[in-house]
């Protein structure tokens, strides 16, 4: 099983439409938890942390579920400017050293 | 503020050939800083990490290697480079010592085509 998984989708979605993205992971001890955004070909950044109690920047809301394990993505009136790749990014371990596992990707298409 | 530097952009490469890809951070003291390799369609794979000068881990056997001669400097090389080395390398630095809910910041990457 992979640390993290996401639907690469890609997710097709109007001009002003709800969109949400999911993504699981596999380690129970992971304490952080970030949404990345990476648009074609530069470089993944930072979208939102995401914590426990849940928070919202703007349109964007996102979620977190410690018993089951996921984080979750919310959209609101998306815009063009919103197709983008969007990268979940879990704590992990590796012999000692805290490390970011990077999902994937969900791609987002927002059309006119 | 904080700035990490990575060249170059893009990098065209023969079969064979060494590789140096250098990335320096600025505004920041003791980061701990990272190698990713992204291939085409696929996720960032973690290639090194290192926490301080000299120390250097690896994640996954392969064909190059990295190095931290001064504390903001993170150098990734290779003396063959092989086909399967095409990819998007990108360097990232986080903070050390605020916890451990630190977000990484990347550099622009480096798309390395070997041909």
């Amino acid at each position: 099983r992979k640390e993290v998984e996401q639907d690469p989708g890609p997710f097709n979605v109007p001009e002003g439409a709800t969109v949400a993205f999911n993504c699981t992971y596999s380690n129970s001890a992971s304490q952080s938890f970030f949404w990345y955004r990476q648009d074609c070909r530069k470089e993944p950044k930072l979208l939102m942390s995401v914590y426990s109690s849940g928070n919202e920047d703007g349109r964007f809301t996102a979620q977190l579920n410690r018993a089951s394990q996921y984080i979750s993505l919310l959209i609101r009136d998306s815009k063009l400017s919103d197709s983008a790749t969007y990268l979940c990014v879990v704590t992990g371990w590796s012999t000692g050293f805290q490390k970011l596992v990077f999902g994937t990707g969900t791609r987002l298409l927002v059309s006119p | 503020s904080q700035t990490i530097h990575q060249w170059p952009a893009t990098l065209v490469q023969p079969v064979g050939s060494p590789l140096s890809l250098e990335c320096t951070v600025e505004g920041t003291s003791n980061p701990n800083l990272y190698w990713y390799r992204q291939a085409a369609g696929r996720g960032l794979q973690l290639l090194f990490y290192s926490v301080g000068i000299g120390q250097i881990s690896s994640e996954v056997p392969q064909n190059l290697s990295a190095s931290r001669p001064q504390d903001r400097q993170f150098i990734l090389s290779s003396k063959k480079l092989l086909l399967s080395d095409s990819g998007f390398y990108l360097c990232a630095w986080r903070r050390t010592g605020q916890g451990l809910n630190t977000e990484a910041f990347f550099g622009q990457g480096t798309r390395l085509t070997v041909v």
